[in-house]
């Protein structure tokens, strides 16, 4: 099955600075990558995904880039905001027989005023 | 409202009890989807139903688990002679699209379960 791994776990940045999450996939066959956002006390909510074919997608402030050969995605926020702190999951939907989601672990990103 | 609602929010039981928790997707939502979130950790699939009928319980982690879908409304995630292990958030989520399909997933705020 498909294996979602996500880096860092923690990540704590400046207001106003970039924030990278990245993350590898397994399964070659994956076409679809969205990421979550999880605020305390909330469930998840999309913010941004991309599939398979193309490289690059923007919403304002925030980017997700995809490398298929290299099998892995990232998450990119630009110009910071406090309000910005969350836990990110990025994940994965493959193309076989089990098509679920798989997510990655998280990364809980804390904006610094 | 409009979204997904999970309930109860917070449950605290004893080693051994019986759980039901509920989840009332998104009027119209085929799909519809239970996850385990441990404390500090990813989202760890259950279960999924297409309607009423559930092709995908891979996820469930024992026989104690089980779930059940009424329709394409409610759905209940019972778990029988509970363990501390078991202790987690458990989120539901729904979409107008069947699993394997590209497209968002609606979370609810999820039901936190303390075993003790």
């Amino acid at each position: 099955g498909e294996n979602v791994e996500q880096h860092p776990s923690t990540l704590s940045v400046q207001e106003g600075d970039s924030a990278v999450i990245k993350c590898t996939y397994s399964d070659s066959a994956s076409n679809y990558f969205p990421w979550y956002k999880q605020e305390l006390g909330k469930g998840p909510q999309l913010i941004i995904d991309i599939r398979s074919n193309v490289g690059e997608k923007k919403d304002q402030r925030i980017a997700v880039t995809l490398n298929k050969t290299a099998k892995h995605f990232s998450l990119h926020i630009t110009e910071t905001q406090p309000e910005d702190s969350a836990v990110y999951f990025c994940a994965a939907l493959s193309s076989g027989s089990a098509r679920q989601l798989t997510f990655g672990s998280g990364t809980q990103l804390t904006v610094l005023p | 409202g409009a979204g997904v609602s999970q309930s109860p929010s917070n449950k605290v039981t004893e080693k051994g009890k019986d759980v039901e928790l509920r989840c009332d997707p998104i009027s119209g939502h085929t799909a519809l989807y239970w996850y385990r979130q441990r404390l500090g950790q990813g989202l760890e699939f259950l279960i999924y139903f297409q309607g009423n009928s559930a092709p995908d319980k891979s996820g469930l982690p024992s026989d104690r688990f089980s779930a059940e879908r009424t329709g394409e409304s409610v759905s209940t995630l019972t778990i029988q002679r509970t363990q501390q292990e078991d202790s987690a958030v458990y989120l539901c989520a729904s979409s107008p699209k069947g699993s394997g399909i590209a497209g968002e997933l609606f979370f609810g705020e999820g039901s936190r379960l303390t075993v003790l």
